[in-house]
C-alpha cells in the first residue's frame, strides 16, 4: 500500500526578510526547550535554549518566545540568509528526565 | 574537540543480515542517546545512557535492536537481523546534562549513519 509520510510544514521568505517558525509542544511539565536546524545530510545542531522560567531569549540574529499557557514556541530569524534554509525542529524536555522529545519539524527556504 | 563521530557514514546491507553502528561521544559528556530519523515519524528517540548504564530503552523497536556501551567513549546500535524498514538515518547524541545547568547544554549531535536494507 501507500505510505504516508510527514508532511514538513514550510515557510518560504525572501532574503532579508525577518522568519518565524512555531512549534506547539505536548507536555505541560517540560520546563526546558531548544531549538534545532538541520541542512540536508547533517545531524541537528544546536541553536538556541529557553528555560521554562523565561518568556524570550536572544541570540545572533535569533530570538525564542515561549508561552507556557499556550504551551507554544517560537524561533524568530532576523535578515534570513539563504544559509538559514533548512529544517528547524523545536525540542521539549520533559521535567525530570534527561531526554528531549523533538517536533515534526519546518523546512525554511530562502529566496534570493 | 572532534564533535560526537559515528561509523559508518553509510551502510547498505541485505535484508537478515546483522548491522552494528558505531558511537564516539564527546569527551566528558554523561549522555549518550541514539534516534532514528524517518519521513514517515520523524526523529524518535530509541535509547539512553547516563554514565554508560541504559536508562529508557522504551524507544526501541523490538528485540531485534539492542545498544551498548561499554565505556564512557564508546557505545554500538546493533540490529539483527535487518529488515527493510530500519532502513533510516541514525543518529547519536551526546549531552553533559541539562536538567542540572544552566543554559546552551543542548545535545550536539552526530553526522549520522544513513542505513539501507535491501
Amino acid at each position: 500500500g501507500e505510505s504516508v509520510g510527514l508532511h514538513l510544514p514550510t515557510l518560504s521568505v525572501q532574503e532579508g526578510d525577518n522568519s518565524i517558525i512555531n512549534c506547539a509542544y505536548s507536555n505541560s511539565a517540560s520546563d526546558y526547550f531548544i531549538w534545532y536546524k538541520q541542512e540536508s545530510g547533517k545531524g541537528p545542531q544546536f541553536i538556541i535554549d529557553i528555560r521554562s522560567n523565561m518568556d524570550k531569549r536572544q541570540g545572533q540574529r535569533v530570538t525564542v518566545l515561549l508561552n507556557k499557557t499556550v504551551k507554544h514556541l517560537s524561533l524568530q530569524i532576523a535578515a534570513t540568509q539563504p544559509g538559514d534554509s533548512a529544517v528547524y525542529f523545536c525540542a521539549e524536555n520533559p521535567y525530570n528526565t534527561d531526554k528531549l522529545i523533538f517536533g515534526t519539524g519546518t523546512r525554511l527556504q530562502v529566496f534570493p | 574537540d572532534a564533535g560526537v563521530i559515528q561509523s559508518p557514514r553509510h551502510e547498505v546491507t541485505e535484508m537478515g543480515q546483522e548491522v552494528t553502528l558505531r558511537c564516539k561521544p564527546i569527551s566528558g559528556h554523561d549522555y549518550l542517546f541514539w534516534y532514528r530519523q524517518t519521513m514517515m515519524r520523524g526523529l524518535e528517540l530509541l535509547i539512553y545512557f547516563n554514565n554508560n548504564v541504559p536508562i529508557d530503552d522504551s524507544g526501541m523497536p523490538e528485540d531485534r535492536f539492542s545498544a551498548k556501551m561499554p565505556n564512557a567513549s564508546f557505545s554500538t546500535l546493533k540490529i539483527q537481523p535487518s529488515e527493510p524498514r530500519d532502513s533510516a538515518v541514525y543518529f547519536c547524541a551526546s549531552s553533559p546534562g541539562f536538567r542540572d545547568h544552566g543554559l546552551n547544554y543542548g545535545y550536539t549531535f552526530g553526522s549520522g549513519t544513513r542505513l539501507t536494507v535491501v
